[in-house]
């Protein structure tokens, strides 16, 4: 079956400007998670989705970042006035989010370019 | 608060020769431990997990791992590499606290395969 999906696969914007990335589960996946990967660094955990709801956001890194999944599926992340610093690639992961273990199967990665 | 250490950023190894790859993670309760891989333009791949019973864990593609309580090690084996296993492989800790799986990164390995 279809994997987690992530548009776009590349976004390049100006700093200050305003950009959402969209994550498309594994269908069923009812646990959503976002991480940011830095150049030279692991992946860094955002925030995550139990359905509809932001159960932990501690990794957001400060306002200017917001994440929504209205439906329990498709997930969006917003970043607001962006800033060099935001130049990561950001990974979507899902799983079937059972209680204690649920392999996380990532997506490809949305790589953010903020010049 | 859990983290991963990875002491070597790359591995240069002679293609079906053994290689290790490093990892010791620290935590206060009880963890889950994985190795992920990431091939070039790819998503991260579970290549193996720990979650409880036997130490020694197989994964796909030959590779396997040793959990060592008394040391705090993961580290990651494999008898006999090939060119098709150069890529950035990932340990990653989590406590599974709260019914889900925050996962905690470290910095990576690069494993150059050379022919």
């Amino acid at each position: 079956g279809a994997g987690v999906s992530q548009t776009p696969s590349n976004k390049v914007t100006e700093k200050g400007k305003y950009v959402e990335l969209r994550c498309d589960p594994i269908s069923g996946h009812t646990a959503l998670y976002w991480y940011r990967q830095s150049l030279g660094q692991g992946p860094e955990f955002l925030i995550y989705f139990q359905g509809t709801g932001a159960a932990d956001d501690s990794g957001l890194p400060n306002d200017r970042f917001f994440a929504v999944r209205p439906e329990g599926s498709v997930s969006t992340l917003k970043i607001q006035r962006t800033e060099r610093g935001d130049s990561a690639v950001y990974l979507c992961a899902s799983s079937f989010g059972r209680v204690g273990w649920g392999e996380q199967f990532f997506g490809p990665g949305t790589r953010l370019t903020v010049l | 608060a859990q983290s991963v250490t990875q002491l070597d950023s790359q591995v240069p190894v002679f293609e079906e020769a053994p290689v290790e790859l490093r990892c010791n993670y620290s935590s206060s309760v009880s963890v889950y431990l994985f190795w992920y891989v990431q091939y070039p333009n790819q998503g991260l791949q579970l290549l193996l997990k720990y979650l409880s019973g036997s130490t020694l864990v197989k994964g796909i593609n030959g590779f396997e791992a040793e959990f060592n309580k008394s040391q705090t090690s993961f580290h990651l084996r494999k008898p006999s590499v090939h060119i098709s296993d150069t890529a950035e492989y990932f340990c990653a800790v989590s406590d599974g606290s709260g019914g889900y799986q925050k996962v905690t990164f470290g910095i990576g390995t690069k494993l150059q395969v050379i022919p």
